[in-house]
């Protein structure tokens, strides 16, 4: 499975739309990329995965570029809520009974 | 719908002591199913995973063993906890491959 790389930490200002980048330049054609979150003390959360197009549900909106080398994972009115750890996986469909990697992450704090 | 349990939710145990923590899923059939550790400050790190009852896949070397005795119930062992132990233990379920649902966590403190 390809590695990705996430800057260690980000500030947001609540109520703006929190940008966090995720490289994977070695990502190959049939490698999705996931997103979860971890809030502090509990278990990750599942917020959203893509293949090469770009995805939008209830909680953010997944950028991937159209080399695929990169994406953005966009929540559009951050709260403290989400006030999390934002992990970037990459991993190939249903290899090795769906088993994912997990990074260091992005430390996103959102801030009044 | 599905939920996931897992328990204790804390526990202190001193080294060279056994472990089993418990982890069961309900409202599904057949998952996967994954224990992961997470040490403090670092992230998490996949354990083992299993696919049916009794197959079992570890990711790394290390005095656990993990088992499946029954569909919807994944076990994490030791039979000799070191301090390296410590962290906080998850279980996770898949069914579709494209989320995996996590519990709520151990917090393992070895003494």
């Amino acid at each position: 499975d390809a590695k990705t790389t996430q800057p260690t930490s980000m500030d947001c200002a609540e109520g703006r739309a929190a940008n966090l980048p995720c490289n994977h330049s070695t990502i190959s054609g049939n490698e999705y990329v996931y997103w979860y979150r971890q809030i502090h003390s509990q278990g990750p959360q599942y917020i959203i995965h893509g293949l090469k197009n770009n995805e939008t549900n209830e909680m953010a909106s997944l950028i991937i570029t159209e080399d695929r080398k990169s994406s953005t994972l966009i929540l559009p009115h951050a709260t403290l809520r989400d006030t999390a750890v934002y992990y970037c996986i990459v991993r190939v469909w249903g290899n090795q009974g769906g088993k994912l990697i997990f990074g260091q992450g992005t430390e996103l704090s959102v801030k009044p | 719908s599905q939920t996931i349990h897992q328990w204790p939710a804390t526990l202190v145990q001193p080294v060279g002591s056994p472990l089993s923590l418990e982890c069961t899923v309900e409202g599904t059939s057949n998952p996967n199913l994954y224990w992961y550790r997470q040490a403090a400050g670092r992230g998490l790190q996949l354990l083992f995973y299993s696919v049916g009852i009794g197959q079992i896949s570890s990711e790394v070397p290390q005095n656990l063993s993990a088992s499946r005795p029954q569909d919807r119930q994944f076990i994490l062992s030791s039979k000799k906890l070191l301090l390296s132990d410590s962290g906080f233990y998850l279980c996770a379920w898949s069914e579709n491959q494209y989320e995996q649902y996590f519990g709520p966590g151990t917090r393992l403190t070895v003494t």
